[in-house]
């Protein structure tokens, strides 16, 4: 059974940092490129970034480009969400999601971790 | 960027039912498109993947569709457990976009 488990959520100050981890198992880790969503609260699913399998290649969304950085170590099958200069608008449950096999669908979804950007 | 905008914003319907949620994008993305249900406080599930391929364990009462730039996602006949928000999602390659999302209430 695929399980992913984000951490590292939490209250953070303006212009502060954090880092979220997610930690996948019950797949080949590094056979599937992951993602990470987010979404506000009474909002809908924003895509945040992409890593392929190797971790040698990602994208992000513009809202959070040249801020965020995502990041995998495949040697502990846990995928990366750096976070720096937040805002108070990324505000946000943050998920983790495995691609459905070579495509941008996203069939398992961890469970969420709750990110405060708050003074 | 591809934008989805989904209609209704929210629809009210009986169990048994047939409710049709439909998701207009702003250029042709040829039939990647995916259909998610979010029940409060859980993430996103997946239940139709290119227009209308049915994701495994999801009933067949959940159908996809499209005809030019309109993707449709119908339920067959409405049961309690589908109340739900319902989100549309795309990906040209580079970005993923997601639809506004319509919400499923019961009578």
């Amino acid at each position: 059974e695929v399980q992913l488990v984000e951490s590292g959520g939490g209250l953070v100050q303006p212009g502060g940092s954090l880092r979220l981890p997610c930690e996948a198992s019950g797949f080949t880790f590094t056979n599937y490129w992951m993602n990470w969503v987010r979404q506000a609260p009474g909002k809908g699913p924003v895509w945040v970034s992409r890593i392929n399998s190797d971790g040698s290649s990602a994208t992000y969304a513009d809202s959070v480009k040249g801020r965020f950085t995502i990041s995998r170590d495949n040697a502990k099958n846990t995928l990366y969400l750096q976070m720096n200069s937040l805002r108070v608008d990324d505000t946000a449950v943050y998920y983790c999601a495995k691609v459905r096999g070579g495509t941008d669908y996203f069939d398992s979804w961890g469970q969420g971790t709750l990110v405060t950007v708050s003074a | 960027a591809v934008q989805l905008t989904q209609s209704p914003s929210s629809v009210s319907a009986s169990v048994g039912d047939r409710v049709t949620v439909t998701c207009r994008t702003s250029q042709g993305i040829s039939s990647a498109l995916a259909w998610y249900q979010q029940k409060p406080g859980k993430p996103p599930k997946l239940l139709i993947y290119d227009a209308s391929s049915l994701e495994s364990g999801v009933p067949s009462r959940f159908s996809g569709g499209v005809s030019g730039t309109d993707f449709t996602l119908t339920i067959r006949s409405l049961q309690t457990e589908d109340s739900a928000t319902y989100y549309c999602q795309e990906s040209d390659g580079f970005s993923v976009t997601f639809g506004g999302g319509t919400k499923v209430e019961i009578k």
